[in-house]
């Protein structure tokens, strides 16, 4: 158990609909990044917030939002869904502070598009 | 962050001692290197990381060429547990904001 929790663990939804994932990172951990991982591209990451603020940003998406609360919990929005949206998004946490190159992920959130 | 290569896939006999390797040339003097892995349907996990030096944990060893231009991922002795994806991958803590970027990675098999 890495301590990241993600909910909900599938979902399965139409084309054109809009989702939220949520993700609870390790006590204390102030960082969050989320990753999206389908079989075609592998993992690539997607954007990392620090306490609230977003810090870094890969390949993400204009139809993907996130944001980390004050409780350091964070939540990625995908809107207007299509099919090759489908995939796992892992969320990971890392150190308290500092970078050390050791991020703890979570179990992932299947979605499937349909 | 430097590019690393890794073999698509490689075997391994349960019980035996595995070498999974990276090549990573044009490594920089501050960039650390990591491995991971990912067990079937879950999320990547830490496995062991390095700067110049062998290092050793409860998981497996990391053996570092002295140049830093390729390094070795150790299972001593694999189980059908380790059956998973290998991922090498080089951060610089000065230059990186500590997201990782995933290569292919290495797939091992473990036959019983």
């Amino acid at each position: 158990d890495s301590g990241v929790t993600q909910t909900p663990k599938h979902l399965i939804t139409a084309t054109g609909q809009r989702v939220t994932l949520r993700c609870s990172p390790r006590s204390g951990d102030l960082s969050v990044y989320w990753y999206q991982q389908s079989l075609d591209q592998g993992l690539q990451f997607l954007i990392q917030y620090y306490n609230g603020e977003e810090r870094a940003k890969g390949n993400i998406l204009e139809r993907f939002s996130a944001q980390q609360f004050p409780d350091l919990h964070s939540e990625l929005n995908l809107s207007s869904l299509e099919l090759g949206d489908s995939a796992l998004y892992f969320c990971a946490s890392s150190a308290r502070t500092g970078i050390t190159g050791e991020l703890f992920f979570g179990e992932g959130s299947r979605l499937t598009v349909l | 962050d430097a590019k690393t290569t890794q073999p698509n896939s490689m075997e391994s006999n349960e019980e035996e001692p595995v070498h999974l390797p990276c090549n990573h040339s044009t490594i920089s003097g501050t960039d650390y290197i990591h491995w991971y892995r990912q067990l079937p349907s879950q999320g990547p996990e830490y496995v062991i990381h390095g700067l110049t030096s062998n290092v050793n944990n409860r998981m497996a060893s990391l053996a570092i060429a002295e140049d830093r231009k390729s390094s070795t991922l150790i299972l001593h002795r694999a189980t059908l547990r380790d059956a998973a994806v290998y991922y090498c991958i080089l951060i610089d803590y000065g230059g990186s904001q500590g997201n990782l970027i995933f290569g292919k990675g290495t797939k091992l098999s473990v036959k019983p």
